[in-house]
């Protein structure tokens, strides 16, 4: 069974920093385009940041700066490391598995998310 | 910047059809996937590249992208409908999700 299960997400200070993980299991995460995605409380859905299989990586305004993508092959594992973290980050951050062979297509797997609280 | 303009909800009564649209110039251009949400849970992929359904999605889910607007058509509502959708396209290496539209199922 292909799965996403994410993790280290938290309370933390405005300031600080945090990474996020996403395990993959049932598929390679090298194999394919990544994203993560986040939503505020009662928001709606907004991207963050995506690494091609190639491993170019794209971020959203908002974040550019001060996000970072990137991947373990062997663990098969994709992160998210937050740096200057603030308040307006606060979300349930998705990472999610783009299913098309050559990327920018549509996402057929997604995490459970994981909290992030930015907040003194 | 890019954007995808949805309706904040949508009410259907049971049994009938909902049409959520999608809207931006010339959105018929770019390949639309939709998702469908249920409060606490992850989004789920209910239509692919404007008109296909993955596997396990019903055959009363449908889509279609012409013009200025997509739109996901959900036949036959059911209360287990009832959730938030949302759009997506992407943009350049840009990803965009519409706002978002409440289906409510009266």
């Amino acid at each position: 069974e292909m799965q996403l299960v994410e993790s280290g997400g938290g309370l933390i200070q405005p300031g600080g920093s945090l990474r996020l993980a996403c395990a993959a299991s049932g598929f390679t995460v090298s194999s394919n385009y990544m994203i993560w995605v986040r939503q505020a409380p009662g928001k709606g859905l907004a991207w963050v940041s995506v690494v091609y299989s190639g491993g170019s990586a794209y971020y959203a305004d908002s974040v550019k700066g001060r996000f970072t993508i990137s991947r373990d092959n062997f663990k098969n594992t994709l992160y998210l490391q937050m740096n200057s973290l603030r308040a307006e980050d606060t979300a349930v951050y998705f990472c999610a598995r783009d299913w098309g062979p050559d990327g920018l297509d549509a996402f057929d797997i997604w995490g459970q998310g994981t909290m992030v609280t930015v907040s003194s | 910047s890019y954007e995808l303009t949805q309706p904040l909800s949508v009410s259907v009564a049971l049994g009938q059809t909902a049409r959520i649209t999608c809207g931006r110039k010339n959105i018929g251009s770019k390949n639309v996937h939709w998702y469908q949400q249920k409060p606490g849970q992850a989004p789920m992929l209910v239509i692919y590249r404007d008109s296909n359904r993955p596997s396990g999605i019903p055959e009363r889910f449908s889509g279609s992208n012409s013009g200025n607007t997509a739109t996901l058509t959900i036949s036959r509502a059911q209360a287990g409908d009832e959730a938030d959708y949302y759009c997506q396209v992407w943009d350049s290496s840009t990803l965009v999700f519409g706002g978002g539209t409440k289906l409510i199922v009266l």
